[in-house]
């Protein structure tokens, strides 16, 4: 059973707009969320983070909101750039134990 | 915001070979850390805990005397990987927590390592 689901494996978005990554989890006692980079043939790049105690952690462009009484959280990335065009993974967990991954979301930033 | 510096974020070395990974904690004191292994496609696996100043407490399954864990301060962890065969090769990533046990918890970037 996924504990962690991203439902759109793909996403296209000209330069200098918004990019919006979904993902939904399942588990209300995960308390920390993760979003990750891949490029390809390359390892996950760890990108920012939020515990269950905040709604919005934000980073330069890069933005995680999270609704926990959805079990849902985003990663905005605002504007846009080509070099953004990636593979994007959410993962979820509790402190001291397993973190789960979501299949990804392939990203491509249109010049 | 705290931040969580591994260091090297990428390694290669010979299969026989010990490999170590540093995690620290830049401006907060850390007095748990985490080291987690990612295999591909598949979730991110907690190895052990690690509290400053006692031995590490490792998860079912993980060698201890393979993956040495030291907390010998509140600002940095060491992951050493000994002995790596290439099947250690992998995506490590630890994650701090501020003193007490509600602190929040901080992830470092990560370390891939490839043992050829």
């Amino acid at each position: 059973d996924q504990q962690v689901k991203q439902n759109s494996p793909s996403l296209s978005v000209q330069e200098g707009r918004i990019s919006i990554l979904n993902c939904d989890y399942t588990n209300s006692m995960f308390d920390y969320f993760l979003w990750y980079k891949k490029y390809p043939a390359e390892g996950p790049t760890f990108l920012i983070s939020i515990s269950s105690i905040k709604d919005k952690n934000e980073d330069g462009r890069f933005t995680v909101f999270l609704n926990k009484s959805a079990k849902h959280l985003s990663l905005h990335i605002v504007p846009s750039q080509p070099g953004d065009s990636a593979v994007y993974f959410c993962a979820a967990g509790k402190a001291g134990n397993q973190f789960y991954f979501g299949t990804g979301t392939s990203l491509t930033v249109i010049p | 915001g705290a931040v969580v510096s591994q260091h090297p974020s990428r390694v290669i070395c010979k299969s026989g070979t010990s490999v170590k990974i540093e995690c620290r904690s830049l401006d907060f004191q850390a007095t748990t850390m985490f080291w987690y292994r990612q295999f591909p496609k598949k979730s991110l696996m907690l190895m052990a805990t690690s509290n400053e100043g006692s031995k590490a407490t490792y998860e079912q399954g993980v060698e201890k005397d393979k993956f040495l864990i030291n907390h010998a301060s509140l600002t940095l962890s060491t992951l050493t990987v000994t002995s790596a065969h290439p099947e250690d090769s992998s995506f490590y990533i630890c994650s701090a927590r501020e003193r007490g046990n509600t602190g929040e918890l901080f992830f470092g970037e990560g370390s891939r390592l490839t043992v050829l």
